[in-house]
């Protein structure tokens, strides 16, 4: 089945320490997405990439870092710099700039949680 | 900037009722898309229902269907009907058809409770 897959489901992390979330799609989209969803708020996005190798800041890219080696992989770290990290992250990919019907179809999330 | 304002935290209504949710935004575009997602507690975003700004009919999706106001910058979602599998958050966003990137602009969303 094509989808989006985010993993871990959940991830604890000691303050300090770096850690990688992971989204993977098989669905052929060229664009992919890092939101984060805070209680009372609504999706922020973090960083965005169109195509492979290129990607650019969100609302909220401090303390974070992505990269996009390959089309169907776009993962997140979330570093010791961001100072709240506890948080839902969403990831999300839809087809490319310009195309009439490009929702973004999103993955089940990760929680991580800083301890 | 674009922003989108979700007035109404949370809203209940009785199961086969009808119930509206609110959405403004602000935007000084006029070509975009607005869409409702709808996050039950599995907390998975699914899209339920689309609209083209160029479009004056309102789009509908079964019992979903939206009031689209351009001039006033309304968004409104009717769920008709409503089920128990109904109860969700439900988050109004906003895309530029203009700017770089296909991104999503949210809501802070409304909290559907469905009353049996």
């Amino acid at each position: 089945d094509g989808g989006i897959t985010q993993s871990p489901k959940y991830l604890f992390r000691k303050e300090g320490q770096n850690v990688t979330l992971s989204c993977e799609q098989n669905l052929n989209h060229d664009a992919m997405y890092w939101y984060r969803q805070d209680p009372g708020q609504g999706l922020r996005l973090i960083y965005y990439s169109q195509i492979v190798n290129d990607f650019q800041k969100g609302d909220i890219a401090e303390g974070y870092s992505v990269s996009r080696e390959k089309k169907e992989s776009f993962p997140l770290t979330v570093t010791s710099a961001q100072k709240n990290p506890t948080a839902f992250y969403l990831c999300a990919s839809s087809v490319s700039k310009g195309a009439i019907r490009g929702e973004q179809f999103f993955g089940p999330g990760t929680r991580l949680t800083v301890l | 900037a674009q922003t989108v304002t979700q007035s109404q935290p949370e809203m209940s209504v009785q199961e086969a009722e009808t119930v509206t949710l609110s959405c403004t935004y602000d935007t000084s575009e006029s070509d975009y898309y607005l869409f409702w997602y709808k996050q039950p507690p599995s907390r998975q975003m699914i899209l339920v229902i689309r609209q083209e700004a160029y479009k004056q009919q309102n789009a509908t999706e079964n019992r979903f269907s939206v009031n689209f106001q351009k001039a006033a910058k309304s968004f409104s979602l009717k769920i008709s009907d409503s089920q128990l599998g109904d109860a969700a958050m439900y988050f109004c966003a906003y895309r530029s058809a203009e700017e770089y990137g296909n991104k999503l602009v949210f809501g802070a969303g409304t909290i559907l409770r469905v009353k049996s």
